[in-house]
């Protein structure tokens, strides 16, 4: 039993290049989040899903898109990176939403250039 | 909309007690949340108190509610140098499809 599992843990990237954040968890949850965190600004989220096929915006959605074809995946994509996008990205997942505990991936590390 | 505040940083010694103070706006919150993040990692669920509770004491954390002035309050007792990380104040937002998190509290702690 893994958790959830993000890869990958560091990236560099050019502005402009697109990427995709990986996010898997092997808890059968429901509902799983993406969220950024920066300094001195705390945790911010980005979108979430509460379920297969269902996604919604949270409050920075600008700039990254998802999809969840599967309970497990959750990818984040990032359409054209920009230096604002430097940021620390994590990943969580509930049972269901509004639940708890939520459980969360060790972040990737987001570098743009 | 919703605004979590918490104190930046936290320094205290070893064997003493910490306390890490918190602020909420959304009076509306069912559960209020304590997270703590270790450098290079993600956050783990500490504790959690419900909103019609005034105090949750779980082994060495005692969590405070003060509703009425939307107060949350965390206390470590007997501060180990393995309690040096960044702690989070939670509160879910009103529809419960998110955590809003206040800015952490990075607390140090000296031997």
């Amino acid at each position: 039993n893994a958790g959830v599992t993000q890869t990958p843990k560091f990236q560099v990237l050019k502005t402009g290049q697109s990427m995709t954040l990986q996010c898997a968890q092997d808890m059968n949850h429901e509902y799983m989040s993406w969220y950024r965190q920066d300094p001195g600004m705390g945790l911010r989220l980005i979108h979430y899903s509460v379920g297969a096929g269902i996604t919604d915006q949270g409050e920075v959605p600008n700039g990254y898109n998802v999809s969840r074809s599967t309970t497990e995946d959750f990818p984040l994509r990032l359409l054209s990176a920009a230096p604002s996008q430097t940021s620390v990205y994590f990943c969580a997942s509930s049972y269901s939403q509004g639940s708890q505990p939520q459980h969360f991936g060790d972040g990737t590390r987001l570098s743009i250039l | 909309g919703e605004d979590v505040e918490q104190s930046l940083f936290l320094s205290v010694r070893e064997g003493d007690s910490s306390v890490i103070n918190c602020t909420y706006t959304d009076s509306s919150s069912t559960y209020l949340y304590w997270y703590k993040q270790e450098p290079g990692a993600g956050l783990q669920l500490l504790t959690y108190i419900f909103s019609n509770m005034d105090m949750k004491q779980d082994q060495r954390l005692t969590v405070l509610l003060n509703k009425k002035d939307k107060h949350l309050s965390l206390r470590i007792a007997d501060t180990q140098t393995g309690d040096s990380a960044i702690y989070f104040c939670a509160e879910s937002n009103q529809a419960g499809t998110a955590l809003i998190f206040g800015k952490g509290t990075t607390l140090s702690v000296s031997s």
